[in-house]
């Protein structure tokens, strides 16, 4: 896996668009991104994955651009409860041998009233 | 996505001795994953258990201290034996449910060792 670089830690306040950026300059050509969210005391949960441009669900956006070396999970008007830790993976999700997750440090985001 | 129950919650454990984790996936899955996060740190995978085989462990994990069994397709358990201080940690097990690297995750499992 790509390795990936993200900011320990970032502060917001509620009602603001917070976006988190990583950075995975060695990306292959077949390799997927994927985000993570951690409560305290849960396990992670998908929140998003994306190969070029945007990608957008009911949770966040996630925006690539052209070249793939750095990726933005976009929390649009965040709230006291999306404080946690989050986790951007990279990957190749069509390499049937390459099934394990590697996860980095992850950047914790405390949302402040 | 699939449900996992995980058990138990929490424990505390003496030394020297041994905890079986449960982890209980409400579909059938390929395969499970087991992964152990120290306090204040991220995941690490442990070893990944497929039905049928023996389970497949990580640099760093051994069969003897974290044996793992796969009975079925919807069950799996995780035994932290002969434990140490070391050990707690929080353990989750997670299956693979949204594509690849769409893993879904148990709450997990926080052992305390004293």
């Amino acid at each position: 896996l790509a390795k990936t670089t993200q900011p320990i830690s970032m502060d917001s306040y509620e009602g603001q668009e917070v976006n988190i950026t990583c950075s995975h300059n060695n990306i292959a050509t077949n390799d997927y991104i994927t985000w993570y969210q951690q409560f305290p005391s849960q396990g992670p949960r998908f929140i998003i994955q994306g190969y070029k441009t945007k990608v957008t669900n009911e949770v966040a956006s996630l925006f690539i651009p052209a070249d793939r070396k750095s990726s933005t999970l976009s929390l649009p008007r965040v709230s006291l409860s999306d404080t946690a830790v989050y986790y951007c993976l990279v990957g190749d999700i069509e390499d049937g041998s390459n099934y394990k997750l590697t996860f980095g440090k992850g950047t914790l985001l405390t949302v402040n009233p | 996505s699939a449900v996992i129950s995980q058990k138990p919650s929490r424990d505390i454990c003496q030394r020297g001795t041994s905890l079986t984790i449960q982890c209980q996936v409400d579909s059938q899955v390929t395969m499970m994953f087991w992964y152990r996060q120290q306090p204040g740190q991220s995941l690490t995978l442990i070893a990944t258990a497929n039905q049928g085989s023996e389970a497949t462990y990580e640099s760093g994990f051994v069969i003897d201290k974290f044996p793992i069994s796969r009975p079925n397709l919807t069950f799996s358990t995780l035994t932290v034996s002969n434990m140490s201080p070391e050990d707690s940690s929080i353990y989750l097990c997670s299956v693979e449910t949204q594509g690849r690297y769409g893993y879904t995750f148990g709450s997990g499992t926080r052992l305390t060792v004293v």
